[in-house]
């Protein structure tokens, strides 16, 4: 059965910082991993998705990055701002088609100004 | 500006009633989810549809069902409600294969 690993639970950092969140999945065979955004109290936004074939996705100050053999996944805030607290989710999915996704717990970013 | 739209914001039921969580899309996607979120169990998913009227079991169905009649259209239905129901609903829907992944601000649900 897939699990899916996010250390830190949280981290607090101050504005500026570059930080770098980590993701690990138990069962190498996904489709793509994905990384959410979660504000609190409010639902989730999809930030960046790298397919299983894909080493990385870049959007603006975010990088993810992924190890499909080691079951890792990394997500790189460049130049943090007190704007990206929040909690990030990895998430894979082993389906073609039905996009299922397994979650990981998140880590709560706190950016101090 | 597209989007995932679940009917209530919060909502407080008695348990044993039968309680409805509407989610509508308006981006065509096949796939349409029902998660759950709470406190040191993250989200896990309850039951999702990739196609109209196919429905399947996710990670915790027991005590839940759910109707897809029209593609932008997914219910979550409590049978009969229980305190342990008491949690965040999320419900998102995405193309085949994950992408395009959009989720409602969900429903807070209290049962008493």
């Amino acid at each position: 059965k897939q699990e899916v690993t996010q250390i830190p639970a949280a981290l607090s950092v101050p504005e500026g910082e570059n930080l770098v969140l980590n993701c690990s999945f138990t069962d190498s065979a996904i489709y793509n991993l994905q990384w959410f955004r979660q504000d609190p109290g409010k639902g989730l936004t999809s930030l960046l998705l790298i397919q299983s074939s894909q080493r990385e996705q870049t959007s603006g100050r975010l990088n993810a990055s992924l190890d499909k053999s080691s079951g890792r996944s990394t997500l790189y805030i460049a130049a943090s701002q007190p704007g990206d607290s929040a909690t990030y989710l990895c998430a894979v999915s082993a389906s073609s088609n039905t996009g299922k996704l397994i979650f990981g717990q998140g880590t709560t970013l706190q950016v101090k100004p | 500006d597209v989007k995932v739209t679940q009917s209530s914001r919060y909502l407080v039921k008695r348990t044993g009633e039968k309680v409805f969580l509407e989610c509508v899309q308006d981006m065509d996607h096949e796939n349409m989810f029902w998660y759950r979120q709470d406190p040191g169990l993250g989200l896990r998913l309850i039951y999702f549809s990739y196609d109209v009227k196919m429905k399947e079991k996710g990670d915790i169905p027991e005590g839940y069902s759910v109707s897809r009649e029209k593609k932008e259209r997914f219910s979550l239905i409590l049978e009969s409600a229980s305190t342990n129901q008491t949690s965040m609903y999320l419900c998102a829907s995405s193309e085949q294969g994950g992408y395009g992944y959009t989720f409602g601000s969900g429903t807070r649900l209290t049962v008493v």
